[in-house]
């Protein structure tokens, strides 16, 4: 089973800062790679698939990249509503799809 | 308007059974990749099982033997049975709808709102 380490566990950032969250695989998932970002009380939201593409509606500011075993969550400068907990999801070709353990974007 | 609406959730006691279900709207379940993921209390995402649009079914180690995923397509509805359940199965069970993107893989873009699952005595 591959395993997804996110780091860090949390983030204290201020509002206009850059967030910059990572996700590493126990070994090589290609570019097979989801964000989620999930707001308390609320269901995930996909933010991007395939490591670096943008799910519809996702602001610009937020950007992803990566390939093989380290991969990259961007967020050029954080408003409000982004402060939350962000999640990678490794979908190689076979399940089982598994989740790293979150990152939490707090308000410093 | 895509929509998923899970229920079922409630209060079960140790080695129970309880089956979730997952309305959908908007598009058809038969024709798509379809997930459920639960969140423990406080915890993060755990991927639990998939059913695929041929109808092949993969499961979490957690769950293989006790869970059984599937789908009625005349009521455009996803299901999860699970039996012998355990307290570490406390949850909020989420269902999604799995996208297929170009490159032939998937990411969850659709999902409901969850039901809480609570195995207590």
């Amino acid at each position: 089973e591959i395993t997804l380490t996110q780091s860090p566990a949390t983030l204290s950032l201020s509002p206009g800062e850059r967030a910059t969250l990572s996700c590493r695989a126990s070994q090589s998932i290609i570019n097979y790679l989801a964000w989620y970002q999930q707001k308390p009380g609320q269901a995930p939201r996909l933010l991007f698939y395939d490591a670096s593409n943008r799910a519809t509606g996702v602001p610009a500011r937020f950007s992803a990249s990566g390939s093989g075993s380290d991969f990259t969550l961007t967020i050029s400068s954080l408003e409000p509503e982004d402060f939350a907990v962000y999640f990678c999801q490794q979908r190689t070709s076979w399940p089982p799809w598994t989740f790293g353990q979150g990152t939490k974007v707090e308000i410093k | 308007e895509v929509q998923l609406v899970e229920s079922g959730g409630g209060l079960v006691q140790p080695g129970g059974s309880l089956r979730l279900s997952c309305a959908a709207s908007g598009f058809s379940v038969s024709n798509n990749y379809m997930s459920w993921v639960r969140q423990a209390p406080g915890k993060g995402l755990e991927w639990v099982s998939v059913i695929y649009s041929d109808g092949r079914t993969y499961y979490a180690d957690s769950v293989k033997g006790r869970f059984t995923i599937s789908r009625d397509n005349s009521r455009n509805t996803l299901y999860l049975q699970m039996n012998s359940l355990r307290t570490e199965d406390t949850a909020v069970y989420y269902c999604a709808r799995d996208r297929l993107y170009g490159s032939g893989t998937q990411a969850s873009d659709y999902w409901g709102q969850g039901t809480l699952l609570t195995v207590s005595s």
